[in-house]
């Protein structure tokens, strides 16, 4: 059962404009929530998180939103830029257990110059 | 120099042969971890460990074994290699378990198994 789920496999955007990206979850034990972000070839690097007890959290064009009673949060990016083209992946970590973190499967964005 | 290094980055072998993934840190962290990602499926756990002494299955761990032979360097085999773990292998670390846990990734290794 997946408890991360990015929905939209890819996106595409026109440079400028904003890029939104989307992750639901069904786990209530999340209690923190990751974005990574990668390109071909290289590793997952990490770009943004927030805390469930939180609702918004911004650095610099990146913002991430949270719904905890939907179980939704999503990923701003304003203004795209060709350089944000990579795979972004959501992550939710088990705040009981295992403490681990679980990934959706990615989205993959373009930036269209 | 990279933080998280992984070495092979790419390899090919066949059906039945014991295969060694290897990786080596010098950020100071306790924690390693090796995931697998697989076109579509994301990112997803092998096996973790918090020390030397700890090792942890994660949600993938059949078919695979891992050692911790120093605080800095976490090793994944596969000791009879199949063509259906054939995929791409982070190895990744993270520190104590503080906000916001970010977990620190290599390069990746890309096994294929024929």
């Amino acid at each position: 059962d997946q408890q991360v789920k990015q929905n939209s496999p890819s996106l595409s955007v026109q440079e400028g404009r904003i890029s939104i990206l989307n992750c639901d979850y069904t786990n209530s034990m999340f209690d923190y929530f990751l974005w990574y972000k990668k390109y071909p070839a290289e590793g997952p690097t990490f770009l943004i998180s927030i805390s469930s007890i939180k609702d918004k959290n911004e650095d610099g064009r990146f913002t991430v939103f949270l719904n905890k009673s939907a179980k939704h949060l999503s990923l701003h990016i304003v203004p795209s830029q060709p350089g944000d083209s990579a795979v972004y992946f959501c992550a939710a970590r088990n705040g009981a257990g295992s403490y681990q973190l679980t990934f959706g499967k990615g989205t993959k964005l373009s930036v269209i110059p | 120099d990279a933080d998280v290094t992984q070495t092979p980055r790419n390899r090919i072998t066949k059906t039945g042969k014991r295969i060694m993934l290897e990786c080596s840190q010098t950020k100071g962290h306790d924690r390693m971890y090796w995931y697998r990602q697989d076109p579509g499926l994301g990112l997803r756990l092998i096996y973790y460990s918090f020390d030397v002494k700890d090792i942890n299955k994660g949600e993938i761990s059949d078919g695979y074994s891992v050692s911790r032979q120093a605080q800095a360097k976490f090793s994944l085999s596969l000791e009879s290699a199949i063509p259906n773990q054939t995929a791409l292998y982070f190895c990744a670390t993270s520190d104590g378990g503080s906000p916001p846990y970010e977990q620190y990734f290599g390069p990746g290794t890309r096994l294929t198994v024929t």
